[in-house]
C-alpha cells in the first residue's frame, strides 16, 4: 500500500515569495497533520485537518496556512517567505488523529 | 506548560553495547507516548505507542517502557543499522503530537 506522498521533494525560493506544498495521505486516512523540522527547534506542529476541517493549529504566524480537500489530500501555503522558514516540512496522516502517524519524506524548503 | 525532554542528545555505542534513552514529560492530559525513529533525509517512522504507566512494548532489539513521568527506550545488543535519531512525542487532548528534540544514536561495528 502506498505511503504518504509529499511533493515537491526539494524547493528553493527567495524571500518574499510564496510556496505551496502538497501531501497525499495513505488511502483511507482522513487526518492530515503538518510539521516543521529545523535543527534548532526540532519538530514543531503546524496544523491538523480532518474531513476538510482544521481541528488544531500550532503557534505559527498567519503566513502559514493549509487546507484539505474532499479526497483527504492536503496543501500548505507559506506566504511572504522569510529566511527562517527554511526547514523540512513533514506531512503525516492517520485514520482519526491521535493514534500513530505515518509520515512522508518531507519537502526540504530553502529560502535564499 | 506541557513539555517533553529527551536525553542524552547523542549516544555513540559499540556494536553489542546495550543502552537506554530517556524521555521525560510533564503533560496534563496524556493520551499516548510515542516513539519514532528517523533516518537522515526521511520522515519519522513509528515504533511504539504507550498509554499507561507500567506498559512495555518490544520490537526486535528495542523495548519501550513507561512510568508516570518518563519513558525509556532500551536498545539491546545494537547493530549499525540501529543508527538513527530516536524521537519521543506525547499526544494531548487536541490532535497534535509534541516532540522532544531527539537522541541521535550511532552504533559502530
Amino acid at each position: 500500500k502506498a505511503g504518504v506522498t509529499q511533493t515537491p521533494r526539494y524547493l528553493i525560493k527567495t524571500r518574499g515569495q510564496q510556496v505551496t506544498l502538497s501531501c497525499s495521505p495513505i488511502s483511507g486516512h482522513r487526518s492530515v497533520s503538518w510539521y516543521q523540522q529545523t535543527p534548532g527547534q526540532g519538530l514543531q506542529f503546524l496544523f491538523e485537518y480532518f474531513s476538510e476541517t482544521q481541528r488544531n493549529k500550532g503557534n505559527f504566524p498567519g503566513r502559514f496556512s493549509g487546507r484539505q480537500f474532499s479526497n483527504s489530500r492536503s496543501e500548505m501555503n507559506v506566504s511572504t517567505l522569510e529566511l527562517g522558514d527554511s526547514a523540512l516540512y513533514l506531512c503525516a496522516s492517520s485514520w482519526g488523529g491521535n493514534e500513530k502517524l505515518f509520515f512522508g519524506s518531507g519537502t526540504q524548503l530553502s529560502v535564499l | 506548560e506541557d513539555q517533553v525532554t529527551q536525553s542524552p542528545e547523542a549516544l555513540r555505542l559499540q556494536e553489542g553495547e546495550s543502552s537506554s534513552l530517556n524521555c521525560s514529560y510533564t503533560v496534563s492530559g496524556l493520551r499516548g507516548l510515542f516513539w519514532y525513529r528517523q533516518d537522515p533525509g526521511k520522515g519519522p517512522e513509528f515504533l511504539f505507542t504507550l498509554y499507561s504507566a507500567g506498559e512495555e512494548k518490544e520490537k526486535e532489539r528495542l523495548k519501550a517502557t513507561l512510568t508516570k513521568k518518563e519513558s525509556f527506550l532500551h536498545i539491546t545488543a545494537p547493530k549499525p543499522e540501529d543508527s538513527a535519531t530516536y524521537l519521543c512525542a506525547f499526544a494531548s487532548n487536541d490532535y497534535k503530537l509534541s516532540f522532544g528534540a531527539g537522541t541521535t544514536v550511532t552504533v559502530r561495528a
